[in-house]
């Protein structure tokens, strides 16, 4: 139990152009869903938390408007990086949440922008 | 939530046990203790939590002291597959129907040897 499947997992895109990224809770409704980036050699680093049906809450120095987050029902968020730059490049991981269950999370997705 | 210390790495020799340390002194009464794991290029894999009990899943034990400040993950009989970056997380547990976000610090490097 308890899978979460994300989707794509590998992208390379052009510079400008803008990338979703899908996450889906595909046994359980997640009341949360959580987004995170690592970068090469480092750990994860949270983006942003977003609860099914409202606004998601950024981290801090995480721009909202670069990164598109919707959590329109309890099986799926989406992420888009919205006019992605190479600077952009970066392994994205998503996790799903629900009352006192341990997060679980995707196999990521590698962003690649040339 | 309360920062966490492990070992940067640690080496272990297949079908050994490994036992890998985690210090939160600062730990709360109503937080608990996560381990992840993350295997290379996957997203993490949780492992298992508890309070203040001993716990055993079928992955592994988790061991937390009586004072609570620090814990050890044991995996009984480490394969080559158990060569992960293993996170120890205390968090606060969900409440309300919010799952409380992961901070990651940067885990331990186990690397099973043949």
């Amino acid at each position: 139990g308890a899978v979460v499947s994300q989707h794509p997992s590998r992208v390379i895109c052009k510079s400008g152009t803008s990338v979703k990224i899908e996450c889906r809770s595909l046994d359980f409704q997640a009341t949360t869903m959580f987004w995170y980036r690592q970068f090469p050699k480092q750990s994860l680093m949270l983006m942003a938390t977003s609860n099914e049906g409202s606004k998601a809450t950024y981290e801090q120095g995480v721009e909202k408007d670069k990164f598109l987050i919707n959590h329109a029902s309890l099986t799926l968020s989406t992420l888009t990086v919205t006019s992605a730059h190479p600077e952009d490049s970066s392994f994205y991981i998503c996790g799903a949440g629900r009352q006192n269950q341990p997060q679980h999370f995707g196999d990521g997705t590698r962003l690649s922008i040339l | 939530d309360a920062k966490t210390t492990q070992p940067t790495s640690m080496d272990c020799a297949e079908g050994r046990a490994a036992n890998l340390p985690c210090n939160h002194s600062t730990i709360s009464g109503n937080e608990y203790v996560y381990w992840y794991r993350q295997i290379h290029s996957q997203g993490p894999q949780y492992i298992i939590h508890g309070l203040k009990n001993n716990e055993t899943n079928e992955m592994a034990s988790l061991i937390i002291t009586e004072d609570r400040k620090s814990s050890t993950l044991i995996l009984p009989h480490a394969t080559l597959r158990d060569t992960a970056v293993y996170y120890c997380i205390v968090r606060v547990a969900g409440y309300g129907g919010a799952t409380n976000k992961l901070i990651f610090g940067t885990g331990t490097l186990l690397a099973v040897q043949p």
